[in-house]
């Protein structure tokens, strides 16, 4: 059984302080990564993928791969409000098919 | 404006009923995907399609049907054999069939909250 284990939270940070998103898989031969955001009662919607080891900026997100360690985690800066979601960490292997954690809760306090 | 349209927004099934949920995509996409989400749960793969015509099970796929008649369509019956279907049903698509972005990169519908009488 390939896994992706994350943490459900809540992940409780202060506004405008740095949110730490933590995933970790168990299939080595996992290519490519994926951060979906879901807010309660939507469907995800993609904020960044990542596939070479190392980070990836975007705006105020960091996506992080360290494969030899099979983690990729999401820093979320300047955290805001409206980033209040749950977090799906989703990871493709060498097939066709998403694995998905099931997904880390943030709340952003004002 | 291009995406991924899903109807209804919620659907209603009596016992013995066989229900279908519609997916639409203008987006051009191969590949379309339908996924189950229970509460607290990551999302399950039930069904895949690549082209018009060829479809694959999933993980789950006891108890749902599909089709692909259209390169735009891919819907999913919920047939009576599924006895515990109350689940929200997402559908997604993505450029191609592959693991990795860009191409491979996999976008949502809004979703359909399936829920039994």
């Amino acid at each position: 059984q390939k896994e992706v284990e994350q943490n459900s939270g809540p992940l409780s940070v202060p506004e405008g302080a740095i949110a730490s998103l933590n995933c970790t898989y168990s299939d080595r031969g996992s290519q490519s990564f994926f951060w979906y955001r879901q807010y309660s009662g939507k469907s995800p919607e993609l904020i960044m993928s990542i596939y070479s080891n190392g980070d990836k900026e975007d705006g105020r997100f960091t996506a992080q791969l360290n494969k030899a360690s099979q983690y990729v985690s999401l820093l979320i800066r300047d955290s805001q409000p409206s980033d209040s979601a749950t977090y799906l960490c989703a990871v493709a292997n060498s097939g066709y098919a998403l694995n998905f954690g099931k997904g880390t809760s943030l709340l952003v306090t004002p | 404006d291009g995406g991924i349209t899903q109807s209804p927004k919620y659907l209603f099934r009596k016992e013995g009923q066989n229900v279908t949920l519609s997916c639409e995509q203008n987006l051009n996409h191969d590949a379309m995907y339908w996924y189950r989400q229970d509460p607290g749960q990551g999302l399950r793969l039930i069904y895949y399609s690549q082209i018009v015509n060829d479809f694959q099970k999933g993980d789950i796929a006891e108890g749902y049907s599909v089709s692909r008649e259209k390169k735009e369509s891919f819907p999913l019956t919920v047939t009576s054999a599924q006895k515990n279907p109350t689940a929200f049903y997402l559908c997604a698509s993505s450029i191609a069939l592959l693991a990795g972005p860009p191409r491979g990169t996999q976008y949502f519908g809004p979703g359909t909250r399936l829920l039994v009488l």
